[in-house]
C-alpha cells in the first residue's frame, strides 16, 4: 500500500545549490504532477506529465525541471535554489482525466537559506 | 483563467457544531469539483467530489452540492468532531485541463472539545 512516495521529507539548501526531489507511485497511474504549497495560496501546479516521456509546464514552472522516463517515477529538479523556492512540495498521481481522484504524497518541506 | 475562491480561515468551532466552508469557482465549460482534506503533517486526501451540476458529493458526514447557477460547491457537516480539525481545500479540474487541479487557498478548521 505504498501509493505515492516522496523523498526526502525535509531538506535545507543553500542559495545556488541544486537538488532533486524524488516521487514514485506504484499504482500504474499515467498522470503525475508536482505542486507547491505556500501559506495563503493553496497549491499551485509546477509541472505535470500525462505519460512516460511527456511533460509540460504548469502555473509556476520557473526554476524547476522535470522528466518522466518511467511510468512510476517523476523527479523534480531545482537547478539553482533560491529563497523564493522555500515551500512544501507535493507530488500527485491519478489514473485518468479530471474527475478521477488524485493521490498525494506526504510532501517535502524545503527551506532555502 | 479558471480559479477557486474559498473562505478565509481559521474557522473555530465547538464539537457537534454545524460547519459550512464556502467555495465558489470560475471556469469555462463544465468542471469537476473536489474537496480535499489535509491533516497535520500529511498529504492531501480526497474527501468528496461532484462531476456535474446538481450532483451531491458526500463522505464521512461531509456533503457538498455542485451548484452551477451560483458557481458554488460549499462544504457542510452537521456535527463536527475534534478529529475533523484539518485544512480543507476546494479544487476544480477544468473541461479543457482535466488532468490539472486548481486549488483554493485552503481553510483551516479547528474543533474544540
Amino acid at each position: 500500500n505504498a501509493g505515492v512516495t516522496q523523498t526526502p521529507k525535509f531538506q535545507v539548501l543553500k542559495t545556488g545549490q541544486s537538488m532533486t526531489l524524488q516521487c514514485a507511485q506504484d499504482m500504474n497511474h499515467e498522470y503525475m504532477s508536482w505542486y507547491r504549497q505556500d501559506p495563503g495560496m493553496g497549491l499551485r501546479l509546477i509541472h505535470y506529465s500525462v505519460g512516460a516521456g511527456i511533460t509540460d509546464q504548469g502555473e509556476v514552472p520557473n526554476g524547476y525541471n522535470v522528466s518522466r522516463s518511467t511510468t512510476e517515477d517523476f523527479p523534480l529538479r531545482l537547478l539553482s535554489a533560491a529563497p523564493s523556492q522555500t515551500s512544501v512540495y507535493f507530488c500527485a498521481s491519478s489514473y485518468g482525466v479530471g474527475n478521477t481522484e488524485a493521490f498525494f504524497g506526504q510532501g517535502t518541506r524545503l527551506t532555502v537559506v | 483563467g479558471d480559479s477557486v475562491t474559498q473562505m478565509e480561515g481559521p474557522v473555530t468551532l465547538s464539537e457537534e457544531a454545524f460547519l459550512t466552508i464556502n467555495c465558489t469557482y470560475t471556469a469555462t465549460g463544465y468542471p469537476s469539483l473536489f474537496w480535499y482534506v489535509q491533516y497535520p503533517g500529511e498529504g492531501l486526501q480526497l474527501l468528496l467530489k461532484a462531476t456535474k451540476a446538481d450532483d451531491k458529493g458526500s463522505n464521512k458526514g461531509f456533503e457538498a452540492t455542485y451548484r452551477k447557477e451560483t458557481t458554488s460547491f460549499h462544504l457542510e457537516k452537521g456535527s463536527v468532531q475534534v478529529s475533523d480539525s484539518a485544512v480543507y481545500f476546494c479544487a476544480l479540474s477544468g473541461a479543457d485541463s482535466s488532468y490539472k487541479l486548481i486549488f483554493g487557498s485552503g481553510t483551516r478548521l479547528l474543533v474544540r472539545p
